[in-house]
This record gives structure tokens, sequence and C-alpha cells, in this order.
């Protein structure tokens, strides 16, 4: 099983839709948690961090849920600029490692 | 902005060959990382580093090697490059201290190992 599995789509949804992904954990040693964003043919870049239960910043929205091992993205009001794939991070703060899961693509149609 | 380079957007090298992959960060951090990234495996980290001559094994360090002479730069090596190693790879760094969790990276050096 891996350490951090996410669902690797592709969700096809058309402009001002709302998604959402969601990704579980296997260690509950993980200290944080993050979501990157990555282009085709790009590297990973932040978009979220999630520490405690949550996380919101504009259209984005991370939970948190420590007793399922459960993160989730939400997307709201997609635009057609979120076209890309969505990277959920474990950290663990013993090794300092980040665990990747495989991503889910997301692509917003007009 | 943090920089993290690297050497070659795209590098196509023969089996056998020793393959050196060079990345480069301009914001002094302590911490590099080198990953490989595959379809349907995500990012898996292969080796890092948290200080000049400091080398830890990632998941993957098979086939590979790492040098850290200075601290901003962090060399993967492969000593006798095999196909099962054609792959993108991804150099990242991150700061020591409370902020160690939030790594950045590099463009990519996507290798094809004929």
């Amino acid at each position: 099983r891996k350490e951090v599995e996410q669902d690797p789509g592709p969700f096809n949804v058309p402009e001002g839709a709302t998604v959402a992904f969601n990704c579980t954990y296997s260690n509950s040693a993980s200290q944080s948690f993050f979501w990157y964003r990555q282009d085709c043919r790009k590297e990973p870049k932040l978009l979220m961090s999630v520490y405690s239960s949550g996380n919101e910043d504009g259209r984005f929205t991370a939970q948190l849920n420590r007793a399922s091992q459960y993160i989730s993205l939400l997307i709201r009001d997609s635009k057609l600029s979120d076209s890309a794939t969505y990277l959920c991070v474990a950290f663990y703060n013993q090794g300092g490692k980040l665990i990747f899961g495989q991503g889910t693509e997301l692509s917003v149609k007009p | 902005d943090v920089k993290v380079t690297q050497s070659s957007r795209y590098l196509v090298k023969r089996t056998g060959e020793k393959v050196f992959l060079e990345c480069v960060q301009d914001m002094d951090h302590e911490n590099m990382f080198w990953y490989r990234q595959d379809p349907g495996l995500g990012l898996r980290l292969i080796y890092f580093s948290y200080d000049v001559k400091m080398k830890e094994k990632g998941d993957i360090p098979e086939g590979y090697s790492v040098s850290r002479e200075k601290k901003e730069r962090f060399s993967l090596i492969l000593e006798s490059a095999s196909t099962n190693q054609t792959s993108m790879y991804l150099c990242a760094s991150s700061p020591g201290g409370p902020n160690t969790d939030t790594q950045y990276f590099g463009p990519g050096t996507r290798l094809t190992v004929l």
C-alpha cells in the first residue's frame, strides 16, 4: 500500500464547477501536509499547507482529518487555468522527508 | 524568490554511460533533494543532503550516487546508466529549521537512456 494515495483521475469539469480531491495517508506520524500543483512538463509548486484542521485561500480550501487520515482539496468556481496535476504530500519530521502521492489530474473545460 | 536551477532540461544518454545531473540553489538552503518522477508512481526520493559533504539514502538509491561539495550545489550521478533510469529528475531545496517542510523545486531534467 502506498503511503500517500490519491485518485489519479483525470477529473474533467466545466468552468465554474466545484471539484474535490481526496488523499489518504497511512503513517499516523505525519506532521504536516501540503498540496502542490504541477503543470504539464513543469516542476511542482506549493499550493497550500495544511498544519491543523484546514486552510483556505481564495477559491481553494484544504481540510485535514487526522482521525480518518485523509486530506482534501476543494476548488470552487474552477478556471481554465486550474488545469494541472495536484499532488498530495505528507511530511514526516523524523528524517525530514516529503512523501508524495501520485497526483490527481484536473482538466477544466470551457 | 528562491531559485533552483538544473544543468539540463533534456538529456539523452546511452546505456552504460556515466551521467551527471547538476543542481544549484541560490538561497543558502541547508537541505537539498533529488527525486525521480514516473507516470503512476509520483515523485520518489533518491538521495538527500542536510549539509555539505553529508548525504542520506532516500527510498530508491540503487544505481545512483550523489555529491555535495558546496552548500549550493548537489549533484546526482548515474554511474552506469540503464534504460530503466529514463525518467524526469527533479531537484529541490529547503531551508533548515522550522521551515524544513517546504521544498522548492528546480525545473527538472528529462533524461532518456537509449
